[in-house]
């Protein structure tokens, strides 16, 4: 069936970098953006960024831009995460998501979620 | 960025109640508006897409509404699974922001 599988919890110091992988499968990678979307405990969903796995490019929101890197190997179907210098904050569940889109190509939301990996950022 | 605001934060409701949630945009977002629902160690679950387009597999008890600024999601009667947080997202332009989540909870 169609699903993403996210890679296991982490737990990482202040100042480090963290690299969460969301592999797909029962679809063509290339066909559906990747978003990523974070969500602290108790709190509410966060989006990240976004990713054209056919195209590469991607897009960032201004809070994280500088600080997180989404990438793909198009190969094994599997979409990333870079997320650096962590700081307490950046404490959350972690989740891919496939972009759903419209006959016209636009983006209406997102159909098939990650697991969650759970980051965990402590000295 | 545009800001999404839903209400009410908290809703306490009975099963076979009708229960109306609301989100607004700081800004018009002609139609394109997603609906999720989130169960405590779940990753949300799409609802609605294009304001009121249902996806494959929500039952129909669920609708969305709405366009420009103004949104609505109704659940016609409401069934024990559905006691849940909801989401509003705005998909009109980037960053893809959420509203803050409506949470319902047994009565």
């Amino acid at each position: 069936q169609v699903q993403l599988v996210q890679s296991g919890a982490e737990v990482k110091k202040p100042g480090a970098s963290v690299k969460v992988s969301c592999k797909a499968s029962g679809y063509t990678f290339t066909s559906y953006d990747i978003n990523w979307v974070r969500q602290a405990t108790g709190q509410g969903l966060e989006w990240m960024g976004w990713m054209n796995p056919n195209s590469g490019n991607t897009g960032y929101a201004q809070k994280f831009q500088g600080r997180v890197t989404i990438s793909r190997n198009t190969s094994i179907s599997t979409a990333y995460m870079e997320l650096s210098s962590l700081r307490s904050e950046d404490t959350a569940v972690y989740y891919c998501a496939r972009g759903l889109t419209d006959y016209g190509g636009n983006s209406v939301g997102f159909d098939i979620w990650g697991q969650g990996t759970m980051v965990t950022v402590s000295s | 960025d545009i800001q999404m605001t839903q209400s009410p934060s908290s809703v306490s409701a009975s099963v076979g109640d009708r229960v109306t949630i609301t989100c607004r945009a700081s800004q018009g977002i002609s139609s394109w508006l997603a609906w999720y629902q989130q169960k405590p160690g779940k990753g949300p679950k799409l609802l609605i897409y294009a304001a009121f387009s249902l996806q494959s597999g929500v039952p129909s008890r669920f609708s969305g509404s709405g366009s420009g600024t103004d949104f609505s999601l109704t659940i016609s009667s409401l069934q024990p699974e559905d006691f849940a947080t909801y989401y509003c997202q705005q998909v009109n332009s980037f960053p893809y922001t959420f509203g803050q989540g409506t949470k319902l909870e047994i009565k």
